[in-house]
């Protein structure tokens, strides 16, 4: 167990629904990130979080929405999507964003999304 | 552009003997390096770290080495066992780009008993 719980584990979802991936982080850790794992692929930076405040928007659809209500939990709002969005969502966590000495990331499970 | 990449793609070991995980990197900024483990269902964990002012460092059943003259990483494993079959990916950090992490695209590790 690494400390970050990510829900769902899985999802199937159509191009016209909204759904929500949700992300806890029980470490005390002040930076959260999304990524996108598809096969084959290096992992994708999406967005990060720097104590609450969004720091990173790596060119990413607005079809993805981002929510860090506190430094612990972290959301992704999925509405509209394409069927080229199939692929595991990572959320992580690290110390602080940017700093030397806190470049480790700590992973969650992931939520392996469908779009249909 | 930088970039963080993996010698192979795959990797088929006995079971009881070593393995070797190639990383080569190309920006030669780069000073932190890390390898993590990712299995089936699961997110990547971390096995072991380096900083570049360090050749290589080891932990429990895992060493690993940094060549910065020629931008090579490498985590060896020894006596492999079943559970050591997964995905290996390695990462690099630099100053220049926030110290954020930057992937290469694993190599999957397979333990043939």
């Amino acid at each position: 167990e690494t400390g970050v719980t990510q829900t769902p584990r899985h999802l199937v979802m159509g191009m016209t629904n909204k759904k929500s991936l949700k992300c806890e982080q029980h470490l005390g850790h002040n930076a959260m990130y999304w990524y996108k794992q598809s096969a084959k692929k290096p992992l994708e930076l999406m967005f990060v979080y720097s104590l609450e405040e969004r720091v990173e928007n790596n060119s990413v659809p607005s079809r993805f929405s981002p929510e860090c209500p506190n430094s612990s939990h972290l959301f992704l709002h999925l509405h509209t999507l394409q069927p080229e969005d199939s692929a595991l969502y990572l959320c992580a966590s690290s110390l602080s964003f940017g700093t030397q000495s806190n470049e480790k990331l700590f992973f969650g499970s992931g939520t392996q999304l469908s779009v249909l | 552009g930088e970039s963080v990449g993996l010698h192979l793609p795959t990797l088929s070991v006995q079971e009881g003997d070593n393995s070797i995980i190639n990383c080569a990197y190309s920006n030669s900024a780069s000073d932190y390096f890390i390898w993590y483990k990712q299995e089936s269902g699961k997110g990547p964990q971390f096995i072991i770290d380096i900083r570049s002012n360090m050749d290589k460092r080891q932990g429990q059943r895992v060493t690993v080495l940094l060549n910065k003259t020629v931008k090579h990483l490498s985590l060896q494993i020894a006596a492999t066992q079943p559970g050591d079959s997964a995905v290996y990916f390695c990462a690099e950090t630099a100053p220049s780009n926030d110290y954020k992490l930057s992937f290469g695209a694993g190599t999957t590790v397979t333990v043939r008993a």
